[in-house]
């Protein structure tokens, strides 16, 4: 089993592009999350998806949108890139109370 | 809401030294109770999780904690540490009941172990 991955690893983009993070996980499980993570914030929250066809706002949502497109696979899309979104980007997905998590996507905003 | 606290943002201590990473929660309701690590540019993984039961949690590599409701607290142990624990720890906490996996984090505690 491959877990939870997550594309691409690097990205660099400028002001007002967008982007699709993309994140698959093979364990069958029914949740799914986007985190970002800033130097010492700890993770926050972006959107979360208790189950296939569901999405729900998290702590941090503005600048980003998200799509469940089934059971597998949970995408997180910046419609206009800020610098403000410069992060690592993590996806989730739990079972039983454990959250598992993909590598992460490490995003630079010029 | 629920929020964590972790005062340390840096421990370092000695190879074979025992350590404490402090962790301390507010919430209003019941809580579930999680320790994670991050070794460097890698994602987070389990360390240990309190649901019920006995507040003595054991977890992975040696670590184990212990849940204090009336100090609301949930701090990390290892008696001896490794080089190898070097890497970020994370406490969170989620709300009984709720959406029990929606997780809020603190901003973490690197641990730097040296020789």
């Amino acid at each position: 089993n491959a877990g939870v991955t997550q594309t691409p690893k690097f990205q660099v983009l400028k002001t007002g592009q967008s982007m699709t993070l993309q994140c698959a996980q093979d364990m069958n499980h029914n949740s799914m999350y986007w985190y970002r993570q800033d130097p010492g914030m700890g993770l926050r929250l972006i959107y979360y998806s208790a189950s296939e066809g569901t999405t729900d706002k998290g702590e941090v949502p503005n600048g980003y949108n998200v799509s469940r497109l089934n059971k597998r696979e949970f995408s997180l899309r910046l419609e206009s890139a800020a610098p403000s979104q410069t992060s690592v980007y993590f996806c989730a997905s739990v079972s039983l109370y454990t959250q598992y998590f993909g590598p992460g996507t490490r995003l630079t905003v010029l | 809401a629920q929020s964590v606290t972790q005062l340390d943002s840096q421990v370092p201590v000695f190879e074979e030294a025992p350590v404490e990473l402090r962790c301390n929660y507010s919430s209003s309701v019941s809580v579930y109770l999680f320790w994670y690590v991050q070794y460097p540019n890698q994602g987070l993984q389990l360390l240990l999780k309190y649901l019920s039961g006995s507040t003595l949690v054991k977890g992975i590599n040696g670590f184990e904690a212990e849940f204090n409701k009336s100090q609301t607290s949930f701090h990390l142990r290892k008696p001896s540490v490794h080089i190898s624990d070097t890497a970020e720890y994370f406490c969170a906490v989620s709300e009984v009941p709720g959406t029990a996996s929606k997780l809020t984090f603190g901003t973490g505690t690197r641990l730097q172990v040296t020789l």
